[in-house]
């Protein structure tokens, strides 16, 4: 059974870059049937999809977050990555990775834990 | 961009039925927009209940159903239990790989 977890910095600087990494454990991120994502939940406010990535490297990004925001993939260590560079408080967010089956048809499942990430100097 | 709406907060009696929407502030939603649904609790990562438009995920109780009513999507709680007093989220596939979530509706179970 796939699972996901999140890790990187719980505190980002203002104007700096945040980088984090979902682990995928139960199957592998090469697989064809799956694309890997970011959604993120700014303290006490709705979820915002960040972008998709798929196996092969294709990218598809929120339009409003396409100019700073890098997603990409790590086969040997079965990861994928959201990289956001300059950054404000307002991208103070609960960061969770998700995936998506290849279908359009299919929804975000499963989701990792989320993890925290605070900007503030 | 076009922005997905759903009911900011929304109440129901224990036993009652309540349907909860997504719609687009332009448009109406198919489903061709795919869309799906998710539960979240206070401190918990979001549960998919619904996807392609009715699809149960594995474990969901059929007390949660998925449809397209008029020009929206729909989630209707049939026998609200208080358990089910979570926030809900609906996203819509708006084409060229991009999805976009709703602002979400809290539930009262009361």
């Amino acid at each position: 059974q796939l699972q996901l977890q999140e890790s990187g910095p719980g505190l980002v600087k203002p104007s700096e870059t945040l980088s984090l990494t979902c682990t995928v454990s139960g199957g592998s991120i090469s697989s064809r049937s799956y694309y890997w994502g970011w959604i993120r939940q700014p303290p006490g406010k709705g979820l915002e999809w960040i972008g998709n990535i798929y196996y092969s490297g294709s990218t598809y990004y929120n339009p409003s977050l396409k100019s700073r925001v890098t997603i990409s993939v790590d086969t040997s260590k079965n990861q994928f990555s959201l990289k956001l560079t300059s950054v404000t408080a307002a991208d103070t967010a609960v960061y969770y990775c998700a995936s998506r089956g290849y279908s359009y048809a299919s929804g975000f499942d499963p989701w990792g834990q989320g993890t925290l990430v605070t900007v503030s100097s | 961009q076009t922005v997905v709406t759903q009911e900011p907060s929304f109440s129901v009696s224990p036993g009652g039925t309540v349907t909860l929407t997504c719609g687009l502030s332009s448009g109406s939603v198919s489903t061709s927009y795919y869309p799906s649904w998710y539960q979240q609790t206070p401190g918990q990562a979001p549960r998919t209940l619904i996807y392609n438009t009715n699809t149960r995920s594995s474990g969901v109780p059929d007390r949660f159903s998925g449809s397209i009513l008029g020009n929206k999507a729909a989630l209707t709680i049939t026998g609200a239990q208080a358990d089910d007093e979570s926030d809900y989220y609906c996203v819509l596939y708006m084409g060229s790989g991009i999805w976009v979530f709703g602002g979400g509706t809290k539930l009262t179970v009361l």
